[in-house]
Parts: C-alpha cells; structure tokens; sequence
C-alpha cells in the first residue's frame, strides 16, 4: 500500500512555457499532499502543502503565482510551473503522508524538468 | 543553526561492516523521526521510523532515539553495496509536515 505515481517522470521544454505535474496517490486518499523541489546534490526544499479543497500554503519564498498547485480530489494533486525559465530545471517530487498519522510520507518517483 | 544536522559525510565502510548514521534537531518538541534512503537520481523511500526514547531494530536496521541529547541515529549492519546511498533523516514538529537534513552519502565498498 501507500504507493504515490507521479507524471511526468521526465520533461524538457522550452523558455516560456508551462509545465504541468501530475500527483496520485493509488491506493488510498490523501487530503494532504507536499511538493518538494531537489537540486543536484542538494536535499529536498519543501515548496507547498497541498490541500483537498483548499488552498496550498506555500513556504516562505516560493512564488505561488508561478508554482500553481490544484488538490482537486482526494487522490490528485497537480503542480504547474508557469512561464518556466532555465533556473527552474530541477527534480520535482511529491508526497503524501501515510495513513497511520505518524507523520511518515511516502514519495512519488520524481519529475525531473529540464528547460531550455 | 539548522533545525536538523546530519555529517554530510561521505561515510564510506567496507561490505560487512557496520554503518553509523547520525543526526541531531535543534526542536525539543519534535515527536516523530524518520530515516529515508535516496538512490541517486531517485526519490526518497521510507526505511525507519522511530518515537519513543530508545533502540528500534528492523531486520539490519535499528534507528535509536535519544530525546534529552536531541539525537536520532540509524545503524545498518552486515552492510552491503546496495546500502550505498544518501540517508536523509526528518523530525515532524508540526503535524504532517517534516524537516529534512542535507543528508549523508552512504558508499559501501566490496
């Protein structure tokens, strides 16, 4: 159990554009879900919580208006990164706690984005 | 001072050996610790948790917690080549939501 899909698992695009990212959690719901951004050799940035009905709570520096994060069931959570620039290549992963309430999470495989 | 400090090593043992990961929070109120493995190019997966004051074994991992020192550790023992990994330990202090370490590159030598 507690399996998390995420897709992409990879994308290249151009300056510019929009990408977005898929979260699903395959065999149960989840009403909270994390996004995390990784740089090379670096540990994972906690980006947003999103939020089954609601909005995301973004952390302290990430821009909301360019990382746009929509819960819209209790198993889907989408992450979509606007207007996206070269500084924005990075692995983006996403996460859901698990069903005990320990606190413990279970990752999706990552997207990693490249753009050009 | 970060909220979560681990060596960022590397820690490099020879195979059969034991491996020592350490870890300490600055929050005396954290609650919950975790231990996850990262493959490189991967993304993290679950392999210890542990909340109460003591040792947690769980085949050739065992996770200690000692909550007056602010220390959590993972041993991993009879280690072997496919250990070689990053570990990343996180403490929940607010519920739900964890704070990660840089984390410690693992190489397990044959």
């Amino acid at each position: 159990g507690a399996v998390v899909s995420q897709h992409p698992s990879w994308v290249i695009c151009k300056s510019g554009t929009s990408v977005k990212i898929e979260c699903r959690s395959l065999d149960f719901q989840a009403t909270t879900m994390f996004w995390y951004r990784q740089f090379p050799k670096q540990s994972l940035m906690l980006m947003a919580t999103s939020n089954e009905g609601s909005k995301a709570t973004y952390e302290q520096g990430v821009e909301k208006d360019k990382f746009l994060i929509n819960h819209a069931s209790l198993t889907l959570s989408t992450l979509t990164v606007t207007s996206a620039h070269p500084e924005d290549s990075s692995f983006y992963i996403c996460s859901a706690p698990g069903t005990s309430g320990g606190g413990e999470q279970f990752f999706g495989p990552g997207t990693r984005l490249t753009v050009l | 001072q970060k909220e979560v400090e681990q060596n960022s090593g590397p820690l490099s043992v020879p195979e059969g050996a034991i491996a020592s990961l350490n870890c300490t929070y600055s929050d005396r109120g954290s609650q919950s610790f975790f231990w996850y493995r990262q493959y490189s190019g991967k993304s993290p997966e679950l392999i210890m948790f542990i909340y109460s004051n003591g040792d947690k074994e769980d085949g050739r991992f065992t996770a200690q917690l000692n909550k007056a020192s602010q220390y959590v550790s993972l041993l991993i023992r009879d280690s072997q080549p496919s250990d070689s990994a990053t570990y990343l330990c996180a403490v929940n202090t607010n519920a739900g939501k964890s704070t990660f370490g840089d984390g410690t590159t693992l190489t397990v030598k044959p």
